[in-house]
C-alpha cells in the first residue's frame, strides 16, 4: 500500500501561488492521486483528481511527473479563504481497506 | 452542497449515556463511511458499508455500533464512552466504496464526552 509523506505546515502570502508536494515512492501501477482540502471543524471537500501528467480544473492544477512516485498540487494565487489543511492520498478501485488520510499539510495564507 | 447531512451538529452526553449520530446522503451513493477526528489527529476511519454490507471495520471498540439500514442512512449508535472519544465524528458517502473514489463528507458532530 502507497504510504503518503507531505510537509505538515506552510505559509504563504495572498496572492501567490502555493505548491505543496505529496511523496508516494510506492505507488502502484493502478493508484490514482487524489486531493482534500478540510477547514476546521467541517468535512474534507474533494479538490482534484489524477493519475499522470496534468490535472487542471477551476480550483487547482495536480502536476504529476512520469515516474508517479510524487505529486504537486498547484493553488493559483490563494487568498484567505484557502487556509486550511490539504491532504494527498493515493489508492485504486479495489476497495476501502486501509484508507488512510494522513496528517494532511496545513496551508496557512498570510495579509 | 455536498449533499450529505449529518445530525446532531453537536453533542454532549455523559459516559453512561446511550446516542446516535445520523448521517443521511442525497447522492445516490452506495458506500458510506465514518470517520473520527480527534483534536490535532489524522482522520482516522472507522466503518465502511457498501450496498448496507460493513466491508470495513478498524477495530473500532464495540462501544460504537454502526447500522445501515439502506444505503442512503448511517447511524453510529454510541454506549458507555470514554472521554477519550470526545471528537469530530464524519460521515461520508462515496459512488463505490475504493481508495480511489472521491468522497463526500457531512459536516461532521462534535461530540463531548464528560
Amino acid at each position: 500500500l502507497a504510504k503518503t509523506t507531505q510537509p505538515i505546515s506552510m505559509d504563504s502570502y495572498e496572492g501567490q501561488e502555493v505548491n505543496i508536494t505529496c511523496s508516494h515512492n510506492n505507488i502502484a501501477t493502478n493508484d490514482y492521486i487524489t486531493w482534500y482540502q478540510q477547514f476546521p471543524s467541517q468535512g474534507p471537500r474533494f479538490i482534484i483528481q489524477g493519475y499522470k501528467t496534468k490535472v487542471t480544473n477551476e480550483v487547482a492544477s495536480l502536476f504529476i511527473p512520469a515516474d508517479r512516485k510524487s505529486s504537486t498540487l498547484s493553488l493559483p494565487r490563494v487568498s484567505l479563504s484557502d487556509t486550511a489543511v490539504y491532504y494527498c492520498l493515493v489508492g485504486d478501485m479495489s476497495g476501502a481497506n486501509n484508507l488512510f488520510f494522513g496528517t494532511g499539510t496545513r496551508l496557512t495564507v498570510i495579509p | 452542497e455536498t449533499g450529505v447531512t449529518q445530525t446532531p451538529r453537536h453533542l454532549v452526553m455523559g459516559m453512561t449515556n446511550k446516542k446516535s449520530l445520523k448521517c443521511e446522503q442525497h447522492l445516490g451513493h452506495n458506500a458510506m463511511y465514518w470517520y473520527k477526528q480527534s483534536a490535532k489527529k489524522p482522520l482516522e476511519l472507522m466503518f465502511v458499508y457498501n450496498f448496507k454490507e460493513q466491508t470495513e471495520n478498524n477495530s473500532v471498540p464495540s462501544r460504537f455500533s454502526p447500522e445501515c439500514p439502506n444505503s442512503s442512512h448511517l447511524f453510529l449508535h454510541l454506549h458507555t464512552l470514554q472521554p477519550e472519544d470526545s471528537a469530530l465524528y464524519l460521515c461520508a458517502s462515496s459512488q463505490n466504496p475504493a481508495r480511489s473514489e472521491t468522497q463526500y463528507f457531512g459536516p461532521g458532530t462534535r461530540l463531548l464526552v464528560l
